[in-house]
């Protein structure tokens, strides 16, 4: 069965430090990996997506197929990163997502 | 621009009741896909439209959920006898497309309580 395992709730790092958020999957197949991102008070919206390869707001995230995990990196956290993360799955034809239950990233100054 | 919008953005009912809960895309947008969140939750699946058709409604957790779409745009989730299990906001969410780099974007919620 299809899974999205976001093991840590809360994540506390202060300004400047890196922070990687963990995200694992299962998957029957090859499935594309996004990061959605919400804000205080804010919709949720997307921050990543792996088919894209891009770098959003300085975070990347790799996906690893021999480990099925999609983390979620920054190398220098700033104050207004903190948010609620969700990893997300998505089978290749997009007709659903399967979301984790999300982290919450709280970036002390 | 204006973006998807859900309507009541909150809503408290009874026990056994019928309830609505209305999702406008964005204006263009073919595909549409409805989520409910539990406290400390993400996000669950509940049914994907293409147009006017409900291509994947596999989320669907009983018969008393029913979502519709007539002309493709604006979309309806019915629950029928709400129980307090309900309880959740349920979003909605528009793309352009179902495609690797289209993008979903999210509605505010409707809060549902049932007492």
């Amino acid at each position: 069965a299809q899974r999205v395992t976001q093991p840590e709730k809360l994540l506390s790092v202060f300004k400047g430090a890196p922070v990687e958020l963990k995200c694992n999957y299962s998957y029957s197949g090859s499935p594309e990996l996004f990061w959605y991102v919400q804000y205080s008070r804010q919709r949720l919206q997307l921050l990543l997506r792996h088919i894209s390869r891009e770098s959003i707001k300085g975070f990347t995230a790799d996906l690893n197929k021999g480990e099925t995990s999609f983390h979620l990196k920054k190398p220098f956290a700033q104050e207004e990163d903190s948010a609620m993360y969700y990893c997300a799955l998505s089978p290749h034809n997009f007709n659903k997502f399967y979301f984790g239950s999300g982290t919450k990233l709280n970036v002390k100054p | 621009g204006a973006g998807v919008s859900q309507t009541p953005s909150n809503k408290v009912t009874e026990k056994g009741k019928y309830v609505e809960l209305r999702c406008d895309p964005i204006s263009g947008h073919t595909a549409l896909y409805w989520y409910r969140q539990s406290l400390g939750q993400g996000p669950e699946f509940l049914i994907y439209f293409q147009g006017t058709g409900a291509a994947d409604d596999s989320g669907l957790p009983n018969d008393r959920f029913f979502a519709v779409r007539p002309e493709g745009s604006v979309s309806t989730l019915k629950i029928q006898r709400t129980e307090r299990g309900d309880s959740a906001v349920y979003l909605c969410a528009s793309s352009m497309g179902a495609g690797p780099t289209d993008t979903q974007y999210f509605g505010p919620g409707t809060r549902l309580t049932v007492l």
